[in-house]
């Protein structure tokens, strides 16, 4: 089993809608959850960064962390084409906290 | 925001031969340079951390010998993928930041290398 899954996608929404992104982990002693979005041929760049359970919200993004289900969202409110990517959850365990552990990523397509 | 830079962007070499690809700072000074491998439609994964200065850290099944590291400079990061072989063919990336600072770990434009 790996330590952190995620649906692959592709994800094509049209443009304007809510989308929704998860991903679930196995190592309960993950407590910093992150969200970066990487554009083809880029490298990721972070989203949204959370400790520990709750949410986060900046601007159009949400994060929401549940540990008891390990679950960890985000979400996209008004998508736009520009949105476009592929979105990468990463966690660390904290005690080492160089080491970020990433999903395989889901593919994002927001159409006009 | 912080940029890192990657040379070359893309790399075809021979069986057999190596490889250097250059991780760069070009506005900050890391003290701290990861190098990551994507396959295609798999997750990032850490090879080896740097400190400048120091020897690198490799996780567990990455072979130093085969991938070298060097880091000379608080800017500079290289990785050798010594003696290629086609299945070492995929995405290098490396992040930059600060020991310790989760959220300040900036990736550069990653390195695509093919071994034919």
């Amino acid at each position: 089993q790996k330590e952190v899954e995620q649906d692959p996608g592709p994800l094509s929404v049209p443009e304007g809608a809510i989308v929704s992104l998860n991903c679930t982990y196995s190592n309960s002693a993950f407590q910093y959850f992150m969200w970066y979005r990487q554009y083809s041929r880029k490298g990721p760049e972070l989203l949204m960064y959370t400790y520990s359970s709750g949410n986060k919200e900046d601007g159009r993004f949400t994060a929401q962390v549940d540990k008891s289900s390990k679950y960890i969202s985000l979400f996209i409110r008004d998508s736009q084409p520009s949105d476009s990517a592929t979105y990468l959850c990463a966690m660390s365990d904290g005690y080492n906290t160089d080491k970020l552990i990433f999903g395989t990523g889901t593919r994002l397509q927001v159409f006009p | 925001g912080a940029v890192v830079s990657q040379h070359p962007s893309w790399v075809i070499c021979k069986s057999g031969t190596s490889v250097k690809i250059e991780c760069r700072s070009l506005d900050f000074q890391a003290t701290t340079m990861f190098w990551y491998r994507q396959f295609p439609k798999q997750s990032l994964m850490l090879m080896a951390t740097s400190n400048e200065g120091s020897k690198a850290t490799y996780e567990q099944g990455v072979e130093k010998d085969k991938f070298l590291i060097n880091h000379a400079s608080l800017t500079l990061s290289t990785l050798t993928v010594t003696s290629a072989h086609p299945e070492d063919s995929s995405f290098y990336i490396c992040s930059a930041g600060d020991r310790g600072r989760i959220d300040t770990q900036y990736f550069g434009p990653g390195t695509r290398l093919t071994v034919l």
